[in-house]
């Protein structure tokens, strides 16, 4: 069974540091595309950052790119997201999910970020 | 990297047919093959629905559908059941970003 596990989502207060993790298990990470996708209170689906199997390609969306970085370890099965200088618009829920082909097949349940002072 | 643009709500009866749409523009859904469409119930994660516009993943019912034209993807659901209650949303993918719709909410009178 696919399973998705994000961790490290927490309340921080403006400018400052996050760093989120999503645990990988039930499938051959190392062959997968990976997303993290975040959703605001109330809000829509907001896609962030992509990551290619073995890391070769990475995407950020405008809103966070120099801010975040999206990272992976093959060997631990985990997919990483560092989010620096915090906005309150960054207030979400982070979901992890699995990139097929050119869909989302397995989303992780999510973590929620919220960023106040 | 728009939003593409969806109705913010449709609703139905038991048995009837629907479909929501997903408007974006010749950089993205009008360019590419590659619209897939997600069910949100309140509180959980996102589920895959259809993928390549058309394409069904294993496990779910044939009375999703999805087409495009132009810029334009539909889903269409038939039979309406009272469980297709939910949040939806259409995504576009290019070689280097995803673009969600802002979702529509569909209600099953």
């Amino acid at each position: 069974e696919v399973q998705l596990v994000e961790s490290g989502g927490g309340l921080v207060k403006p400018g400052g540091s996050l760093r989120l993790s999503c645990a990988a298990s039930g499938f051959t990470f190392s062959s997968y595309s990976m997303n993290w996708v975040r959703q605001a209170p109330g809000k829509g689906l907001e896609w962030v950052s992509s990551i290619s199997s073995s890391s070769s390609y990475i995407y950020y969306a405008d809103s966070v790119k120099g801010r975040f970085t999206i990272s992976r370890d093959n060997a631990k099965n985990s997919l990483y997201l560092q989010m620096n200088s915090l906005r309150a618009e960054d207030t979400a829920v982070y979901y992890c999910a699995r990139g097929f082909l050119t869909g989302i097949d397995y989303w992780g349940q999510g973590t929620l970020v919220t960023v106040s002072s | 990297q728009s939003a593409l643009t969806q109705p913010a709500s449709v609703s139905g009866s038991p048995g009837q047919s629907i479909t929501i749409s997903c408007t974006g523009t010749s950089s993205d859904v009008g360019g590419y093959n590659y619209v897939s469409w997600y069910q949100q119930h309140p509180g959980k994660a996102p589920k895959l629905m259809i993928y390549d516009v058309s394409n069904r993943p294993s496990g779910v019912s044939n009375r999703f559908s999805g087409s495009k034209s132009g810029n334009t993807a539909s889903l269409t659901i038939s039979g309406l059941q009272a469980e297709d209650e939910a949040d939806y949303y259409c995504s576009s993918y290019t070689s280097s970003s995803r673009v969600f719709g802002g979702g529509t909410k569909l209600t099953v009178l």
